[in-house]
C-alpha cells in the first residue's frame, strides 16, 4: 500500500515553462487535493476535487489546471511557470461523505523557478 | 467561515521537557478536530483527532482533548524527544465539508 504517491520529487524551471505534476492514491478514496506550503503562510488549497469527474478552486487556484484522470489520479499543471510559483507542492486523498474524513499527504514536490 | 489559530513557533525546548502547543478555533457546527506533525522534507501525517466534545485523542505519548467550552485542541506530551523536532499542524473538518481548515503550523526544536 503506497497511500499517495507525487512525482516528480524535485523540479527546476525557467520562467515561462510549462510542466505537469502527478499524484496518484491507491487508498480508493473519493476526494483529492493540490497544496502549496510555503514559509510563514502554512498551507493553502489550489483545488481540489470532491469525487471523480469533478474540480473545483481553492483559495490560490490563479496560475493553475487541474484534471482529474480518473479516482486514482489528478494532476496539476502550471502552463507558463513565474517565480512566485516556486513552492513546494502536496497532493492529498480522504474519503468523503457525511463524516468529517482526515487527510492523507504525498512526501511533496519542490518546485523552483528561475 | 470557519478557522484555526495556532501559537506562533519556534518552541524550542530541551529534552525531555513538557511540551504545549495552544489551538483553538471557530466553527458554524460541530466539526472534528485533528493534529498533523510534518517532520524534514516530508509530508504531513495524522497524528491524532477527536471526533466530539471532551474525547481525548492520543498517540505516541502526544494528547490533545477536544474543549468545547473553550473552543480548543491543545496539544500536549510529557517528555519530548530530538526525534519529536517537527512542524505541528491543528486543522479542523466539518461533516458534509471536503475543504478541511489547517492552522498556519508550529515549529518545535528539541535540543539534547
Amino acid at each position: 500500500n503506497a497511500g499517495v504517491t507525487q512525482t516528480p520529487k524535485f523540479q527546476v524551471l525557467k520562467t515561462g515553462q510549462s510542466m505537469t505534476l502527478q499524484c496518484a492514491q491507491d487508498m480508493n478514496h473519493n476526494s483529492m487535493y493540490w497544496y502549496r506550503q510555503d514559509p510563514g503562510m502554512g498551507l493553502r488549497l489550489i483545488y481540489y476535487s470532491a469525487s471523480e469527474g469533478t474540480t473545483d478552486k481553492g483559495e490560490v487556484p490563479n496560475g493553475y489546471n487541474v484534471s482529474r484522470l480518473n479516482k486514482r489520479e489528478f494532476s496539476l499543471r502550471l502552463e507558463s511557470a513565474a517565480p512566485s510559483q516556486t513552492s513546494v507542492y502536496f497532493c492529498a486523498s480522504s474519503e468523503s461523505g457525511s463524516e468529517p474524513y482526515e487527510q492523507y499527504f504525498g512526501p511533496g514536490t519542490r518546485l523552483t523557478v528561475t | 467561515g470557519d478557522s484555526v489559530t495556532q501559537m506562533e513557533g519556534p518552541v524550542t525546548l530541551s529534552e525531555e521537557a513538557f511540551l504545549t502547543i495552544n489551538c483553538t478555533y471557530t466553527a458554524t457546527g460541530y466539526p472534528s478536530l485533528f493534529w498533523y506533525v510534518q517532520y524534514p522534507g516530508e509530508g504531513l501525517q495524522l497524528l491524532l483527532k477527536a471526533t466530539k466534545a471532551d474525547d481525548k485523542g492520543s498517540n505516541k505519548g502526544f494528547e490533545a482533548t477536544y474543549r468545547k467550552e473553550t473552543t480548543s485542541f491543545h496539544l500536549e506530551k510529557g517528555s519530548v524527544q530530538v526525534s519529536d523536532s517537527a512542524v505541528y499542524f491543528c486543522a479542523l473538518s466539518e461533516g458534509g465539508s471536503y475543504i478541511p481548515t489547517f492552522g498556519r503550523g508550529t515549529s518545535l526544536i528539541v535540543h539534547p
